[in-house]
């Protein structure tokens, strides 16, 4: 089983529909979340953190799910400009010092007029 | 601000050939990571430095692959001999230190454009 798992899409949606991405991950023990956005040809960014109690950061919400150990990404009155693919990302707890983060795959999402 | 560089932005080379692929992380940051992804596996990390020591390269495909950071400004990821199944998106990234007292990782990783490579 991959450490974090992603539905590879795409997810075709029109502008303005609201579309939801989920992920999960198989070590119960990470602390660390992040959703990266990867344009075509392009270096992965970060799209935002996920904080336990969920957080919004204008039309994207990220929230996490421990017991089911899965994360989501939301994203409201798409853009043309949303289309790309998301990263879901974990970085499992370390005892000590600093570890790597693990990357979804990603799933793509077109946004058509 | 300059961000994350990387040389070459495409590398066209034969098989067998060496290839050195180069990195300059933003100044200040303490971490450095070497990625390469393509589109069965995705983003793999390779290696990871922290003020320029090797961590974990755990991820390193085999001794073909060798990587090297002399200072905190530059670091090198090497394959030799190269084979047609290296042929990826090579990405470097670094990051600044955590926060202290934390346990968690708040500081994102700022990844440069990436390198092109393509073994014929």
């Amino acid at each position: 089983r991959k450490e974090v798992e992603q539905d590879p899409g795409p997810f075709n949606v029109p502008e303005g529909a609201t579309v939801a991405f989920n992920c999960t991950y198989s070590n119960s023990a990470s602390q660390s979340f992040f959703w990266y956005r990867q344009d075509c040809r392009k270096e992965p960014k970060l799209l935002m953190s996920v904080y336990s109690s969920g957080n919004e950061d204008g039309r994207f919400t990220a929230q996490l799910n421990r017991a089911s150990q899965y994360i989501s990404l939301l994203i409201r009155d798409s853009k043309l400009s949303d289309s790309a693919t998301y990263l879901c990302v974990v970085k499992p707890v370390a005892n000590t010092g600093f570890q790597k983060l693990v990357f979804g795959t990603g799933t793509r999402l077109l946004v058509s007029p | 601000d300059a961000g994350v560089i990387q040389s070459p932005r495409h590398e066209v080379t034969e098989m067998g050939q060496e290839v050195t692929l180069r990195c300059k992380p933003i100044s200040g940051h303490d971490y450095l990571f070497w990625y390469r992804q393509t589109m069965m596996r995705g983003l793999e990390l390779l290696i990871y430095f922290n003020n320029n020591v090797p961590i974990d390269d755990s991820g390193m495909p085999e001794d073909r692959f060798s990587a090297k950071m002399p200072n905190a400004s530059f670091s090198t990821l090497k394959i030799q001999p190269s084979e047609p199944r290296d042929s990826a998106v090579y990405f470097c990234a670094s990051s600044p230190r955590e926060e202290t007292g934390t346990h968690y990782s708040n500081q994102p990783q700022h990844f440069g454009d990436g390198t092109r490579l393509s073994i014929l």
